[in-house]
């Protein structure tokens, strides 16, 4: 079975500067996905960015990049210039080309003015 | 607009009632699923259906029943409220954009069984 663990329950940072948010996981397949959701309080979870297993290139969208080593099955978040909109709770996940999604216990980030 | 919707938001109900959580969408999604979150804790995977008559039980065994009848719907039943099943529950339905899935999520439902 995949697992996946996220082993920051909690991190702050500085408005304007970089964190980086950590995840590794467990798995026999081959071929997977990987995904940062971020869940801001009462409000919908929202994909902020996904790593497909096969791509050796990093994934990056805008602020938010992630740093993928398939071989450690590491996975970690890079949210560059953060803003206190960025204060939430994220969560890592893992999925085959089914559908499903396994996801780490989370890490809420706080942004400090 | 296309989106997941999910009601009530927020149930109070005591135990041994019955109760039915909503969740609908409007992007014509094939796969749909439930997950239930305690609070500040990870998403647990309990239901899911690949399209109308299909569901299957998740990762996580719950006492809830799901169905599938039509596309857009697919709630989620307790047949006998207890206090254990006090959580939050999300739905999601995920569309296909090769070669993975992408899921998007409702707002969630945070039941309270006194």
């Amino acid at each position: 079975a995949q697992t996946v663990t996220q082993s920051q329950p909690e991190m702050s940072v500085q408005e304007a500067e970089t964190v980086t948010l950590s995840c590794t996981y467990d798995t026999s397949e081959s071929d997977y996905y990987l995904f940062w959701y971020k869940q801001p309080p009462s409000r919908q979870m929202i994909l902020v960015i996904r790593q497909e297993a096969y791509k050796q290139q990093n994934a990056t969208e805008n602020r938010f990049s992630v740093n993928f080593q398939k071989a450690a099955k590491s996975f970690s978040l890079k949210i560059s210039d953060s803003q206190l909109g960025d204060a939430a709770m994220y969560f890592c996940a893992y999925s085959t080309s089914y559908g499903k999604l396994t996801f780490g216990q989370g890490t809420i980030l706080t942004v400090h003015p | 607009e296309a989106d997941i919707y999910q009601t009530p938001r927020y149930l109070v109900i005591g135990t041994g009632k019955k109760i039915t959580l909503e969740c609908s969408q409007t992007m014509g999604h094939d796969k749909m699923y439930w997950y239930q979150q305690d609070p500040g804790m990870e998403l647990h995977l309990i239901h899911y259906s690949y399209g109308v008559n299909s569901t299957e039980k998740g990762d996580l065994s719950s006492e809830s029943t799901v169905s599938r009848i039509r596309t857009e719907h697919f709630p989620l039943t307790l047949e006998s409220a207890r206090p254990s099943h006090t959580s939050q529950y999300l739905c999601a339905s995920s569309e296909r954009r090769p070669p993975w899935d992408e899921q998007f999520f409702g707002p969630g439902t945070r039941l309270t069984v006194l």
